[in-house]
């Protein structure tokens, strides 16, 4: 079964500033997908960024990009300029390519504060 | 176009009750997962559902516990006799299709069993 960890539950930046935010993951499936979302405190999920494990670009969207590292199994999300309105739980996660199994597999998350 | 949409946003429920959650998924949608959220913990999941069948639910607890998403109106989540370690927030999330399609997910029901 795979499994996603997140190793920082909490983290914090200083406004205008950069943050990185780790994720490793287990799986023996060489096609999959992997996904940042961010949860405010409204708890509604929303995708930020998401990756393809077959592409070796890293994703970007705007002031959030990942670090893919396949062999390493490792996929950090860097906020770049951080903004007050990024504090939130942050889950890393995963889905296999596979067909039949279209679960979302979670990370216990990290809670990002943004300092003034 | 509306969002999905899941109701309520807050349930609560005694010992013994039975609880159901809804939810409507976005237009065009015809795939719904429903995830529950402990605590300080991520979200895991339960069950994936398309029209009128379940394709997984591998991670639904297997007495109690019953999810349905028929032809016409909203996904359902049924909780028989809750007890106290059922409170949490479920959400669901629906997706146009299976290939690496992106789900989008709804505010959740925080359910609390008093």
């Amino acid at each position: 079964a795979q499994t996603v960890t997140q190793s920082q539950p909490e983290m914090s930046v200083q406004e205008a500033e950069t943050v990185t935010l780790s994720c490793t993951y287990d799986t023996s499936e060489s096609d999959y997908y992997l996904f940042w979302y961010k949860q405010p405190p409204s708890r509604q999920m929303i995708l930020v960024i998401r990756q393809e494990a077959y592409k070796q670009q890293n994703a970007t969207e705007n002031r959030f990009s990942v670090n893919f590292q396949k062999a390493a199994k490792s996929f950090s999300l860097k906020i770049s300029d951080s903004q007050l309105g990024d504090a939130a739980m942050y889950f890393c996660a995963y889905r296999s390519a596979a067909g039949g199994s279209e679960k979302l597999v979670f990370g216990k998350g990290t809670k990002l504060t943004v300092n003034p | 176009n509306a969002g999905v949409m899941q109701n309520p946003r807050h349930l609560v429920r005694r010992r013994g009750q039975e609880a159901r959650l809804r939810c409507s998924p976005m237009k065009g949608h015809s795939h719904v997962y429903w995830y529950r959220q402990l605590p300080e913990e991520g979200l895991k999941f339960m069950v994936y559902l398309q029209k009128e069948n379940i394709i997984d639910e591998s991670g639904m607890p297997k007495e109690r516990f019953s999810a349905e998403f028929p032809k016409e109106g909203p996904s359902i989540l049924r909780i028989q006799q809750v007890v106290r370690g059922d409170s949490a927030a479920y959400f669901c999330a629906s997706s146009r299709d299976r290939a690496g399609s992106e789900a989008f997910f709804g505010q959740g029901t925080r359910l609390t069993v008093v």
